[in-house]
């Protein structure tokens, strides 16, 4: 059974910085594209960014650009998103989720960031 | 990368059927045949329905099913059961490795 765990959320001032992991179990890290996608709080999901397998391609959606790093090791079957200068409406729960045939088709139980002073 | 256009709610009464749209553009939806649809019930994650516009994951009920005409793709939810109120989004593949979700529409059970 696949598995994603996030962790690394938390209050953070706006500006701050603040990474968060992804741990996978349950499949081969190193066979699939890896995304993030958020859902700020009551609203809709959000594609963030995706990496694949063997981490030479990142794509961003144009909020984080410059400002968001997507990152994986296959080893350690680890994800990470580095979020740098952050603002209030990066405010959301953080899903890790695998990209399989075209679509998002596991996902963590989220991880919550609060960008706040 | 816009938001693709759902109806923010929809609703049928048990055993009825309801569809929910999704309405992009050719750079997304009517480009590709790329189009999933997730289920997400309040405090969860969104679990995946459908996905390459009408394929179903094993364990998903047949009471789901997908479809696109254009730039619209829609979720057609059959013989409507309880546990089947949820918010539903959809997402497609919009090219160069982006993708794309759909606003939500929550789905109301009567």
């Amino acid at each position: 059974e696949v598995q994603l765990v996030e962790s690394g959320g938390g209050l953070v001032q706006p500006g701050g910085p603040l990474r968060l992991s992804c741990a996978a179990s349950g499949l081969t890290l190193s066979m699939y594209w890896m995304s993030w996608v958020r859902q700020a709080p009551g609203k809709g999901l959000e594609w963030v960014a995706n990496i694949k397998q063997d981490g030479s391609e990142k794509n961003y959606v144009d909020s984080v650009k410059g400002r968001f790093t997507i990152s994986r090791d296959n080893a350690r079957n680890s994800l990470w998103l580095q979020m740098n200068s952050l603002r209030a409406e990066d405010t959301a729960v953080y899903y890790c989720a695998r990209l399989s045939d075209w679509c998002f088709d596991s996902w963590g139980q989220g991880t919550l960031v609060t960008v706040s002073s | 990368q816009s938001a693709l256009t759902q109806p923010p709610s929809a609703s049928g009464s048990l055993g009825q059927s309801v569809t929910i749209s999704c309405t992009g553009t050719s750079s997304d939806v009517g480009g590709y045949n790329y189009v999933s649809w997730y289920q997400q019930h309040p405090g969860k994650a969104p679990k995946l329905m459908i996905y390459e516009v009408s394929k179903r994951p094993s364990g998903v009920p047949d009471r789901f099913s997908g479809s696109k005409s254009g730039n619209t793709a829609s979720l057609t939810v059959s013989g409507l059961q309880a546990e089947d109120e949820a918010d539903y989004y959809c997402s497609s593949f919009a090219g160069t490795n982006n993708w794309v979700f759909g606003g939500g529409t929550k789905l109301t059970v009567l």
